[in-house]
């Protein structure tokens, strides 16, 4: 069974469209996070989450809106894609004092 | 403030050789601190972590490292490299915030472990 989820693993699309990347944790945590890593392989926090309340904002632009159904999920929407959104989206959950990462979402605005 | 500085964005070594992979962080309390690592097109595995307990921390795949305070340190070894370590490697620490009542991770920038035959 795989811990941390998201769906899809490769978008593709044209500035100015809105997408919306998944994120499905099954290890019963409370804490889910939204990180990008971009093409220099940096990582930053974006968005956390916990039990379905938005705990962390790293000044990311509001283009970018995460929501949390249940605290099983943690999706992340964007509108109005730009070049520079281009970059690998993980979504993490936390157990104690470790987070577990999902698989990755590499998209590509052209 | 946390943060870690991952000491070499390259280490290229030989098969069989030792590993060695540095990185030095800064805390105002005692930190939690993680490496994990990231084969090509792939998600992060956490190879272990430290979170004030044994200084000496075995994790995954033949890796250690050892939690140094005096030198606020946190170097990742291995003995031995196979070709399959072959990735990049990220040292984290742990940042609590005391005012937000939230947890949240920073990251070094990276080393990029090269293995040769």
């Amino acid at each position: 069974d795989t811990a941390v989820s998201q769906t899809p693993k490769y978008l593709v699309t044209q500035m100015g469209n809105d997408k919306s990347i998944k994120c499905e944790q099954n290890l019963g945590h409370d804490t889910m996070y939204w990180y990008k890593q971009d093409s220099k392989k940096f990582l930053k926090i974006m968005f956390s989450y916990n039990n379905k309340e938005l705990i962390i904002n790293e000044t990311v632009p509001n283009r970018f809106s995460p929501k949390s159904p249940d605290k099983a999920h943690l999706n992340l929407h964007i509108n109005s894609l730009e070049l520079g959104d281009s970059a690998v989206y993980f979504c993490a959950s936390r157990g104690g004092e470790t987070q577990y990462f999902g698989p990755g979402t590499r998209l590509l605005v052209l | 403030a946390q943060s870690v500085t991952q000491l070499d964005s390259h280490v290229s070594v030989s098969e069989g050789t030792p590993v060695l992979l540095r990185c030095n962080y800064s805390s105002s309390y005692s930190p939690s601190l993680f490496w994990y690592v990231q084969h090509p097109n792939k998600g992060l595995q956490l190879l272990l972590k430290y979170t004030s307990a044994a200084t000496l921390v075995k994790g995954i795949n033949g890796f250690e490292a050892e939690f140094k305070k005096s030198e606020t340190s946190f170097h990742l070894t291995k003995p031995s490299a196979h070709m399959s370590d072959a990735a990049e490697y990220f040292c984290v620490v742990s940042a609590y915030s005391f005012s937000g009542g939230y947890n949240k991770l920073i990251f070094g920038a990276g080393t990029r472990l090269a293995v040769h035959p």
